[in-house]
């Protein structure tokens, strides 16, 4: 398996402007998590799913942020309006069915808001 | 709740030296425990976990970390450093009483001179 895949690497938007970021959990995995790091907050929990269904979302920190996952392959995270404060790396992690078992993050997504 | 704590912001040590990483956490029940390692511009990568048993988990790189129930604590350790071990170190606790989520400390940069 190709791991946790999450696109674009690299995103730099006006603020104002709808962003929308991705990600590809690991196939059979039926966890999938996104986080938010920053250097001043570290690494949030923004919300989780499991078997597509959003468990907590209380880590969303405005309605400006809405996440979906249509399917078990696919999942969105969507700003709009997105705003400079919303700059960050984006997670993507996945894992199985298990409290021992270890989550897999992709390698993130970088956004700017200028 | 569930909390950890990673006291230490940043680690110096040699190259050849013993390394240490410090890691506390609060649990109201059993505790699921994870290190994970970031290098630059990557995602977070899975080291090693403490499910249950042995005290000292082994994990990838050299690295293993000890359960220590009565301090509350997990800390990763290497006999001898290598200027590659350079990265963010992340602690990480699960209490499945709590829920499914992963709850990370705020890392410790590991700096390894040659």
């Amino acid at each position: 398996d190709a791991g946790v895949i999450q696109s674009p690497r690299h995103e730099v938007t006006e603020m104002g402007q709808e962003v929308t970021l991705r990600c590809k959990p690991i196939s059979g995995h039926d966890y999938l998590f996104w986080y938010r790091q920053t250097m001043m907050r570290g690494l949030e929990l923004l919300i989780y799913f499991n078997n597509n269904v959003p468990i907590d979302d209380s880590g969303m920190p405005e309605d400006r942020f809405s996440a979906k996952m249509p399917n078990a392959s696919f999942s969105t995270l969507k700003i709009q309006p997105s705003e400079p404060r919303d700059s960050a790396v984006y997670f993507c992690a996945s894992r199985e069915t298990g409290g021992y078992t270890e989550a897999f993050f992709g390698q993130g997504t970088r956004l700017t808001v200028v | 709740a569930q909390s950890v704590a990673q006291p230490e912001d940043q680690v110096n040590v040699a190259e050849g030296n013993p390394l240490t990483v410090k890691c506390t956490y609060s649990v109201s029940g059993n505790p699921y425990l994870f290190w994970y390692v970031q290098y630059p511009n990557r995602g977070l990568q899975f080291l090693l976990k403490y499910i249950t048993g042995d005290n000292l988990v082994k994990g990838s790189y050299g690295f293993e970390a000890e359960f220590n129930k009565s301090q509350t604590s997990f800390h990763l350790k290497k006999p001898s450093a290598l200027v590659s071990d350079s990265a963010l170190y992340f602690c990480a606790v699960r209490d499945l009483s709590a829920g499914n989520m992963l709850t990370f400390g705020g890392g410790t940069r590991l700096m390894v001179k040659p």
